[in-house]
């Protein structure tokens, strides 16, 4: 079975800052990663995707993540936050059944302070 | 574009109590999914479905039930409340019959409280 481990529930930083929230997953068939942010109240949004090819992912909003296979691992990067990336973040990988169905981290709670 | 759309966003039940989440979507998705959400456990897949009259169990199916009779539409039933499903359910809905290349589209969630 897959899973994903996010190792820290909650991440502060000031604005401007450099931040990173770590993701390592466990999978012995093909690795499909994802990251997705949810802002206060809403729903899921996608912020990238790891499928294949180059293992440095970028996506919306500034946000980039590297696959390191090595490591099992694809931390989420960003090299200065602004106030309105405050969002929880949530690492999934696939569930099986379907390739819409995904197993979702714990989350991690980033707060973006002035 | 409305997207995914769940109602109600509040919902308040007694143990026991029986009710029906709804989610629509106006995207023609074939694939839609419920989740829950729970503090400190992100979110959990209950049940999806690739098609209209096709549904299958997720991760926790205990206690809800689901059916498909129309692409648009995928309600999620509890026919007897517990304390245990005080949740944040999330609807959700991919192009397709479910690929890795198609985003989730996610509704804005429907806060529940059993007590």
């Amino acid at each position: 079975a897959q899973s994903v481990t996010q190792l820290d529930s909650q991440v502060p930083v000031f604005e401007e800052a450099p931040v990173e929230l770590r993701c390592n997953y466990s999978s012995s068939v093909s690795v499909y990663l994802f990251w997705y942010v949810q802002y206060p109240n809403q729903g899921l949004q996608l912020l990238l995707k790891y499928l294949s090819g180059s293992t440095l992912v970028k996506g919306i909003n500034g946000f980039e993540a590297e696959f390191n296979k090595s490591q099992t691992s694809f931390h989420l990067r960003k090299p200065s936050v602004h106030i309105s990336d405050t969002a929880e973040y949530f690492c999934a990988v696939p569930y099986g059944g379907s390739q819409g169905n995904l197993i979702f981290g714990k989350g991690t709670k980033l707060s973006v302070k002035p | 574009n409305a997207g995914v759309t769940q109602t109600p966003k509040f919902q308040v039940l007694k143990t026991g109590q029986s009710m029906t989440l709804q989610c629509a979507q106006d995207m023609n998705h074939e694939y839609m999914s419920w989740y829950r959400q729970d503090p400190g456990m992100g979110l959990r897949l209950i049940h999806y479905s690739v098609g209209a009259g096709i549904t299958d169990q997720g991760e926790v199916p205990n206690g809800y039930n689901v059916s498909r009779s129309t692409t648009e539409d995928f309600p999620l039933r509890l026919l007897s409340a517990a304390p245990s499903q005080t949740s944040v359910y999330f609807c959700a809905s991919s192009y397709g019959t479910g690929s890795y290349n198609s985003p989730l589209h996610f509704g804005n969630g429907t806060r529940l409280t059993v007590t």
